[in-house]
């Protein structure tokens, strides 16, 4: 099993519309887990924070679920602006080290 | 504050040559690091420094070497360049690593091209 999995999509979604995508990583003692978008061309940046009760801001739900070892976002009222590649990080709790998932390709339609 | 910055946004190298990649913060913050994205792969961590002094490696070190003689800087150095070797690399830092909320910033990239 890889370490960080996502489903690379691409996700093509109208605007307007509600969509989630989840992250599955295999090392159960991760801590720490974070997504982060990434516009084309440009370098990543942070999204949010996954905390283990789950999380909003704004339009955006991240949601931890330990005993299946995903977590996962969940964009309400989709914006064009929304289109990205959205990645999936976690801190393996080892040796520091952290790992990016290969990233879920969003499309926003209008 | 100028964040993280990265020297230079384009390279062009022939096989064989080696050169550094500059990388620099001003945040006064002890964990850096370096990843390579290539198409379908995501990003890979190179190497890492938990701070001044300290360097370790990541998944694909082999190619690469790093110092970190000060907080705020952190140099690649490509040894001899190989087409293999192509790719986007990011520079990025945190405060102290990558626990809870502790947000990682990443460099505007470099663009690397080996012939």
């Amino acid at each position: 099993r890889k370490e960080v999995e996502q489903d690379p999509g691409p996700f093509n979604v109208p605007e307007g519309a509600t969509v989630a995508f989840n992250c599955t990583y295999s090392n159960s003692a991760s801590q720490s887990f974070f997504w982060y978008r990434q516009d084309c061309r440009k370098e990543p940046k942070l999204l949010m924070s996954v905390y283990s009760s789950g999380n909003e801001d704004g339009r955006f739900t991240a949601q931890l679920n330990r005993a299946s070892q995903y977590i996962s976002l969940l964009i309400r009222d989709s914006k064009l602006s929304d289109s990205a590649t959205y990645l999936c990080v976690v801190n393996m709790n080892r040796d520091d080290k952290i790992i990016f998932g290969k990233g879920t390709r969003l499309h926003i339609l209008p | 504050n100028a964040g993280v910055t990265q020297t230079p946004k384009f390279q062009v190298l022939k096989t064989g040559q080696s050169m550094t990649l500059q990388c620099a913060q001003d945040m006064n913050h002890e964990y850096m690091s370096w990843y390579r994205q290539d198409p379908g792969m995501g990003l890979r961590l190179i190497h890492y420094s938990v701070g001044a002094g300290i360097t370790d490696q990541g998944e694909v070190p082999n190619g690469y070497n790093v110092s970190r003689s000060t907080t705020e800087d952190f140099p690649l150095r490509l040894l001899s360049a190989a087409p293999s070797q192509t790719s986007v690399y990011f520079c990025a830092s945190s405060y102290e690593g990558l626990g809870l909320g502790d947000e990682q910033f990443f460099g505007p990239g470099t663009r690397l091209t080996v012939l």
